[in-house]
């Protein structure tokens, strides 16, 4: 099936640092999205990209689709501890209909 | 404005046992998906189905595994003879169109095969 790759697979960071995360693909996506998961909890959707070389923001995170389409990254600017979670990436592709492609995921560690 | 709503949270299972899964959409909500993940990993896509219809189970192992989405009520991921392979954390996630930021996710089932 298709795969996206994410990395990195964890972060350990200090408050107020930056932080980064991306995710490829050998697959062009229509869509990309990105969610943050807190433990037990599903996914909560943070930002949504439609177009190639999109860049959008929500706060202190911006994403970005790659001109490719093949790939997207998260930024998070700023960093605070209720920033702890894991971080996914997820696709959809133009033959897969509604269905998400999803990565990995990113652990992120805020350490105050 | 209800979340989607799983349930149980957390259902235990012995092999050979049948797990019968509950989600009910948000409402105004036709659209519903099944995912399932294992520990440290992604989602993985299950299956797509509207009111009384089930629209791409492509990733649905054939056997054992079943969903509904009646008319009336809450759709349900049904797995019969459960293996501890089955172990997981199974979401469900509803929508009122095929739009995927309107997407919600509800917080899962885990489901622990003994």
């Amino acid at each position: 099936g298709q795969q996206l790759n994410q990395s990195p697979q964890s972060m350990f960071i200090q408050e107020g640092e930056d932080v980064s995360m991306n995710c490829t693909s050998s697959s062009i996506f229509n869509t990309w999205l990105w969610y943050k998961q807190d433990p037990g909890e599903g996914p909560v959707l943070l930002i949504a990209l439609y177009k190639a070389g999109e860049l959008t923001s929500n706060g202190r995170l911006t994403a970005q689709f790659g001109i490719t389409r093949k790939d997207s990254f998260l930024n998070i600017s700023a960093s605070i501890p209720s920033d702890v979670g894991i971080y996914f990436c997820a696709g959809q592709l133009k033959t897969s209909g509604s269905r998400l492609t999803f990565g990995e995921g990113t652990q992120l560690t805020v350490n105050p | 404005n209800a979340g989607v709503m799983q349930n149980p949270r957390h259902l235990v299972r012995r092999r050979g046992q049948e797990a019968r899964l509950r989600c009910s959409p948000m409402k105004g909500h036709s659209h519903v998906y099944w995912y399932r993940q294992l520990p440290e990993e992604g989602l993985k896509f299950m299956v797509y189905l509207q009111k009384e219809n089930i629209i791409d189970e492509s990733g649905m192992p054939k056997e054992r595994f079943s969903a509904e989405f009646p008319k009336e009520g809450p759709s349900i991921l049904r797995i019969q003879q459960v293996v501890r392979g089955d172990s997981a954390a199974y979401f469900c996630a509803s929508s009122p169109d095929r739009f995927l930021e309107k997407l919600f996710f509800g917080s899962g089932t885990q489901l622990s095969v003994l």
